[in-house]
């Protein structure tokens, strides 16, 4: 159990498109989920928090304009980078958090498998 | 001062040896800590977590914590060539209440 798919898992767009990234929890409800940017030789670092049917929380230094995140259901977050450039060219990664948990100190995500970008 | 601190290696031991991997946190109301692998191109996966001060054994996996020193490790008993990856310490709680990741430590295990 504990499944996460993202999709693309890699896509190669030209500068100024946008981008769609999709998050699903494949066999749980996920209430909140993350998107992570992580850079090569760098660790992850959280873009956003989505929680479910409310505006996502950006993290200091993100653009919520060019970073549009999407928690329409229980099981589906959207990232789109929009007017993407080169410097957007990274490897994005979704988690989720299992709202059954249940105990209030364990906070486990289950990562997605990633989505490589790269703008052209 | 970084939040999650790591040495970022590369750790080099032997197969079959004990690898020992460090990491130091510093917000002293963190509650949970995790550690996770990750394979170059990859995501992280998780290995284990641990909440309460001590060891926590998990096959050839020991996670240790120490929250009065803000330090949490990870032993890899009879380390494997597959063993190497980046391991990721991860911090949850305290002020942020986020997920929060360290750089990692690159470990290879030399056959």
């Amino acid at each position: 159990g504990a499944v996460v798919s993202q999709h693309p898992s890699w896509v190669i767009c030209k500068s100024g498109t946008s981008v769609k990234i999709e998050c699903r929890s494949l066999d749980f409800q996920a209430t909140t989920m993350f998107w992570y940017r992580q850079f090569p030789k760098q660790s992850l670092m959280l873009m956003a928090t989505s929680n479910e049917g409310s505006k996502a929380t950006y993290e200091q230094g993100v653009e919520k304009d060019k970073f549009l995140i999407n928690h329409a259901s229980l099981t589906l977050s959207t990232l789109t980078v929009t007017s993407a450039h080169p410097e957007d060219s990274s490897f994005y990664i979704c988690s989720a958090r299992n709202t059954l948990a249940g105990f209030q100190a364990f906070r486990e995500q289950f990562f997605g498998p990633g989505t490589r970008l790269t703008v052209l | 001062q970084k939040e999650v601190e790591q040495n970022s290696g590369p750790l080099s031991v032997p197969e079959g040896a004990i690898a020992s991997l460090n990491c130091t946190y510093s917000d002293r109301g963190s509650q949970s800590f995790f550690w996770y692998r990750q394979y170059s191109g990859k995501s992280p996966e998780l290995i284990m977590f641990i909440y309460s001060n001590g060891d926590k054994e998990d096959g050839r996996f020991t996670a240790q914590l120490n929250k009065a020193s803000q330090y949490v490790s990870l032993l890899i008993r009879d380390s494997q060539p597959s063993d190497s990856a980046t391991y990721l310490c991860a911090v949850y709680g305290g002020a942020t209440n986020k997920l929060i990741f360290g750089t990692g430590t690159l470990l290879a295990v030399q056959p």
